[in-house]
Parts: C-alpha cells; sequence; structure tokens
C-alpha cells in the first residue's frame, strides 16, 4: 500500500511507558520522524532516527527501527500527563524533484492519572 | 526568529466565498508547504514551493485552490468559492535545505470553517 500507518488511539496510566507502532512503505526512505502535535497547534519535531540505525534513545524518547519489516516504533519512559498529544510518524517521499514528508494519521496519546 | 506565521488563526466564512490563508516562513527557509488536516484524511500535502517556484501541486484538491508565494517571505492559499468540505485546519511550513535529515517548522495553523 502507499499509506504510511499508525493505530488511531493510546491510553496509558501516568508513570507507564507508551509504545507507539508505525509502519511505512518506501524502503528508501534516509530518516524516519517523529513529530508531535499538542492541542491548537502545528506540529513539531520530536525525535528522527537515520535508516542504518536500530535505535535512537533521547532521555525518556526510545525509536526503535526495523527495516525488514518496515516498522517504527516510539517508547517514551515514565509518560507525563503533558505527553498527552497526537503522535505523527513520518517518512520521506519522492514527490516532485525532491524528498518530501509523507505522515501517519496520527495516534491520539491519552496519559489517565 | 518569531517561527512560522499564519493569518487568520480562525477563519468562519459562507459557502462560495473567497478565502485566502496567509504564511510568512522562518527568514532564510527555501522551501514552504501547505498543508491540509481533517479527521477524515489526516495530514494532506497539498503543494510545495522550493525558493518560491511551485514543485509539486499534485495534493491541491482541484481547481478551486490555488496557491502564489511572490517572494520569500510570504505565500498565500486562496480557495474561490469555498465550500463546506473545504472545512479544515491548513497548515504552512517551511524548512531549510541541508542535505540531512528534514526538519519541516509548521505553523500554529489557519482553522477554516465553511458554513
Amino acid at each position: 500500500g502507499e499509506d504510511v500507518e499508525q493505530s488511531l488511539f493510546l491510553s496509558v496510566r501516568e508513570g507507564d511507558s507508551s509504545v507507539i507502532n508505525c509502519t511505512y512503505t518506501d524502503s528508501s526512505s534516509t530518516y524516519l520522524y517523529w513529530y508531535k502535535q499538542e492541542p491548537g497547534a502545528g506540529l513539531q519535531l520530536l525525535t528522527y532516527i537515520f535508516s542504518n540505525m536500530d535505535m535512537k534513545q533521547d532521555q525518556r524518547l526510545t525509536v526503535l527501527l526495523n527495516k525488514k519489516d518496515k516498522h517504527l516504533s516510539l517508547r517514551i519512559a515514565d509518560t507525563q500527563t503533558g505527553d498527552s498529544a497526537i503522535y505523527f510518524c513520518a517518512e520521506s517521499r519522492t514527490s516532485g524533484s525532491a524528498r518530501q514528508l509523507t505522515f501517519g494519521s496520527g495516534t491520539q496519546l491519552t496519559v489517565l492519572p | 526568529d518569531a517561527g512560522v506565521i499564519q493569518s487568520p488563526r480562525h477563519e468562519v466564512t459562507e459557502m462560495g466565498q473567497e478565502v485566502t490563508l496567509r504564511c510568512k516562513p522562518i527568514s532564510g527557509h527555501d522551501y514552504l508547504f501547505w498543508y491540509r488536516q481533517t479527521m477524515m484524511r489526516g495530514l494532506e500535502l497539498l503543494i510545495y514551493f522550493n525558493n518560491n517556484v511551485p514543485i509539486d501541486d499534485s495534493g491541491m484538491p482541484e481547481d478551486r485552490f490555488s496557491a502564489k508565494m511572490p517572494n520569500a517571505s510570504f505565500s498565500t492559499l486562496k480557495i474561490q468559492p469555498s465550500e463546506p468540505r473545504d472545512s479544515a485546519v491548513y497548515f504552512c511550513a517551511s524548512r531549510l535545505d541541508r542535505g540531512t535529515y528534514n526538519e519541516q517548522f509548521f505553523g500554529p495553523g489557519t482553522r477554516l470553517t465553511v458554513l
């Protein structure tokens, strides 16, 4: 298929870990991205991973990449209420003369107190 | 830098009216993107510009939509005539091509409601 796919909703308890999953289609994507959208705001780059890496850790965030299965995941440790947002997975695809981002549908993360 | 600036933040109009959305990218950025976000379709790329030149407008839904970038610091997205199904949040984003990873900076969006 053509889509970057994500589950639509995830709920976790404060203090637990959150894992958001994504499957993508373009095996030639050089970078894969996670963007965060807070209510009423635009998207912000949260983290990215280069395609020759399996894992990237940045404080509470861990990105895992399985190139064989075209599967990307974002783990948030010790999830806080401030982490409640929509998380978008994105891959680079050729569009016109350059590679641009194609976003998944977004996963709404709700953190319960 | 103030980031990507969009105006208006909210627009309510009646079907058939012309709507113009405005965007000021981050100074020095050479790419500008227009996206539309709806519950049904998620985030869709409408068009993007490189150095003020439209590169790919294949995402523009139909001829009622047009976009211009007369200079490096300003772009417009126009809908004429508007229809209720155009109701969405429209985002502008910009980036600087450094040849590495692709970070786009998004504006706060314009929430358009067509009655």
